[in-house]
């Protein structure tokens, strides 16, 4: 069992939707992440928030709006995506630690085709 | 920012014996080295981390060791079993600022072991 929820476990969403993506912790984590993953490829890092605010935006497409209402949630919403975006969608959270050494605990993602 | 380099792509090994992964990094400023376990669809789980003022840490089958003067760590899986098959990550992470910093993965490396 994972202690990061998210859902839908898989989405199918025409280039014309607008979806959202959710993640859920109750671990007290302050840093929450959005990390994208294509088939036999790592992880990529989209987005950041620590203590509720965005602090890293890795040059992701504006077509991929984060928002955090809490420090428990935090959602991904997606509009006019390309047949590329099609990919394992991770959220992560973690700690954060005055040593930045606090592991990331992922959920079990969800897997998007955009058609 | 940040390369993470992981060698090999893929390791294959008899049932029993060792397994050796390594990777490099490029920013002195890193402090933490996890490593990650992927199973086909399912999420990365932490297996093992090492932090900056630590030379090795082991967890019963697994070890890991970090040579912060060459900037290089290895994961070392001995008395393999078939579960223990999976794709591998290494990552690595700077801390800077107040807030949380995300996680650099390296490429991966798939680890098949042979019955």
């Amino acid at each position: 069992d994972t202690e990061v929820t998210q859902t839908p476990k898989h989405l199918v969403m025409g280039m014309t939707n607008k979806k959202s993506l959710k993640c859920e912790q109750h671990m007290g984590h302050r840093a929450m992440y959005w990390y994208k993953q294509k088939a036999k490829k790592p992880p990529e890092l989209m987005f950041v928030y620590s203590y509720e605010k965005l602090s890293i935006n890795e040059s992701v497409p504006s077509r991929f709006s984060p928002e955090c209402p809490n420090s428990s949630l935090l959602n991904l919403h997606l509009h006019a995506l390309q047949p590329e975006d099609s990919a394992l969608y991770l959220c992560a959270s973690s700690q954060i630690g005055t040593g930045g050494n606090s592991p990331l605990h992922f959920g079990n993602g969800t897997r998007l085709t955009v058609t | 920012g940040e390369n993470v380099e992981q060698h090999p792509s893929t390791l294959s090994v008899q049932e029993g014996d060792s397994a050796v992964i390594k990777c490099t990094y490029s920013d002195s400023a890193s402090n933490y080295f996890p490593w990650y376990k992927q199973e086909l669809g399912k999420r990365p789980q932490l297996i093992i981390d090492i932090r900056s003022n630590v030379g090795e840490k082991k967890d019963q089958r697994i070890a890991v060791t970090l040579n912060k003067t060459a900037k290089h760590f290895s994961l070392h899986i001995t008395e393999t079993q078939p579960e223990d098959s999976a794709v591998y990550f290494c990552a690595a992470r700077a801390k800077r600022g107040g807030g949380a910093d995300g996680l650099t993965f390296g490429k991966g490396t798939h680890l098949i072991i042979q019955p």
